[in-house]
């Protein structure tokens, strides 16, 4: 299984873009990366997945190097309520994988 | 469309006794995830389903816990007898499965404390 390695903590200010880069050094060549979003109380919610070079929707970018062994996420003018934590996944949802979450990165988002 | 669905919201219960998780996942999604989540934690994958067979269950403390999906649809969790170290979240989550990519959509949850 592929292991991550997010920043613990992260803090920004309303309206700045918020960058949190995962390491995942030993991807496999079917993996994704995905990216969750949870508040408390609340199950995750996915944000965006990607397998390389650069994906975006109406929330968020995913960055990818050509290696893949690490990506970022983008999130573009954070609000408070995009405080949360932020968990980076890789692997595939297919029978016979696991998609492990780790401890995730604390984004505190200040007025 | 209509999310996971999981209850109770909360439980309370003493330590040696049992308690038991629904879920019903999102309509048509073959995969079926049950999470645990100590506070301040990730979550951590318990089991997988995939239709009405286990894919893997070797997290799965399987001298007390125990899961079920019989028709391929609903899936219950059991925790018997339950420990203090059990109080937690349990999320249960659903995808489509099939191979490549895909989205996990999770229920709220059901947070678990044992006394």
């Amino acid at each position: 299984l592929a292991k991550t390695t997010q920043p613990i903590s992260m803090d920004s200010y309303e309206g700045q873009e918020v960058n949190i880069t995962c390491s995942h050094n030993n991807i496999a060549t079917n993996d994704y990366i995905t990216w969750y979003q949870q508040f408390p109380s609340q199950g995750p919610r996915f944000i965006i997945q990607g397998y390389k070079t650069k994906v975006t929707n109406e929330v968020a970018s995913l960055f990818i190097p050509a290696d893949r062994k690490s990506s970022t996420l983008s999130l573009p003018r954070v609000s408070l309520s995009d405080t949360a934590v932020y968990y980076c996944l890789v692997g595939e949802s297919n029978a016979g994988n696991m998609l492990t979450f780790g401890g995730g990165t604390r984004l505190m988002v200040k007025p | 469309e209509a999310g996971v669905a999981q209850s109770p919201r909360y439980k309370i219960i003493e330590k040696r006794q049992s308690v038991a998780f629904w879920c019903n996942p999102i309509s048509g999604h073959a995969t079926l995830y049950w999470y645990q989540q100590i506070l301040g934690q990730g979550p951590k994958l318990l089991i997988q389903f995939q239709n009405n067979g286990v894919v893997d269950d070797s997290q799965l403390p399987k001298d007390r816990f125990s899961a079920e999906r019989l028709k391929g649809v609903d899936s219950t969790l059991k925790i018997q007898p339950a420990k203090l170290e059990d109080s937690a979240v349990y999320l249960c989550a659903s995808s489509l499965g099939g191979a490549g990519p895909g989205e996990l959509f999770f229920g709220e949850g059901s947070r678990l404390t044992v006394l």
